[in-house]
């Protein structure tokens, strides 16, 4: 089983502003899947990244980028430049490779993107 | 990309009735969807997974005389919130995987608002 913190309840920042969401995990599998999801206002979930428990290169996709550090547990996620758009919640979530679709979803961190 | 649809997208019933939320993969076949629950202000919570062909499996707490499950087919997969109270309302989203690709992407649904009143 997978614990997930997201020790950031709320972050509020102003547009163009860079934004850091937190996200430390608890897991005793060896493969796994690090997921991060946004829920905006409309609640539908909107698939952001995904990350393997192997492969620690972190990468940049557009206006997101994603530091993966497995000898602390931990998979932050970074919107660079945010916009009003990016107001949403997002959630942090490991998945075990022997359990896929059982998300343990963490407490998730609500950002406001202010003009 | 694949496509997981929820009907309804909201519903408002009486408290005691019974109402049904269905889950459909669009364009592929699931064997397996999961079933979440979302209070107000809170995280997603697993609540079951649902096996075409057999029977559902409950997360612990989740009662399984209450949330009844029914998955009849590879693309359909039904929640029934029986004699639903106040306490039930909630967002309920479904989820389910595309069996013929090696991708551990999750496809979710856009989730049902329910209020009981």
């Amino acid at each position: 089983a997978q614990k997930v913190t997201q020790a950031q309840t709320e972050i509020s920042v102003v547009e163009k502003e860079d934004v850091t969401l937190d996200c430390v995990y608890e897991t005793r599998d060896t493969t796994y899947y690090l997921f991060w999801y946004k829920q905006p206002p409309s609640g539908e979930l909107v698939f952001l990244i995904r990350r393997n428990s192997f492969d620690e290169q972190n990468e940049i996709s557009g206006r997101y980028s994603w530091n993966f550090q497995k000898s602390t547990s931990s998979f932050n996620f970074t919107i660079t430049a945010s916009q009003v758009v990016d107001s949403a919640v997002y959630f942090c979530a490991p998945i075990s490779r022997d359990s896929w679709g059982k998300f343990q979803f963490g407490a998730g961190t609500q950002v406001v993107v202010t003009p | 990309g694949a496509v997981v649809s929820q009907h309804p997208s909201w519903v408002i019933c009486k408290s005691g009735t019974s109402v049904k939320i269905e889950c459909r993969s669009l364009d592929f076949q699931a064997t397996t969807m999961f079933w979440y629950r979302q209070f107000p202000k809170q995280s997603l919570m697993l609540m079951a997974t649902s096996n075409e062909g057999s029977k559902a499996t409950y997360e612990q707490g989740v009662e399984k005389d209450k949330f009844l499950i029914n998955h009849a087919s590879l693309t359909l997969s039904t929640l029934t919130v029986t004699s639903a109270h106040p306490e039930d309302s909630s967002f309920y989203i479904c989820s389910a995987r595309d069996l013929s690709g090696y991708s551990y992407e999750q496809y979710f649904g856009p989730g049902t608002r329910l209020t009981v009143t």
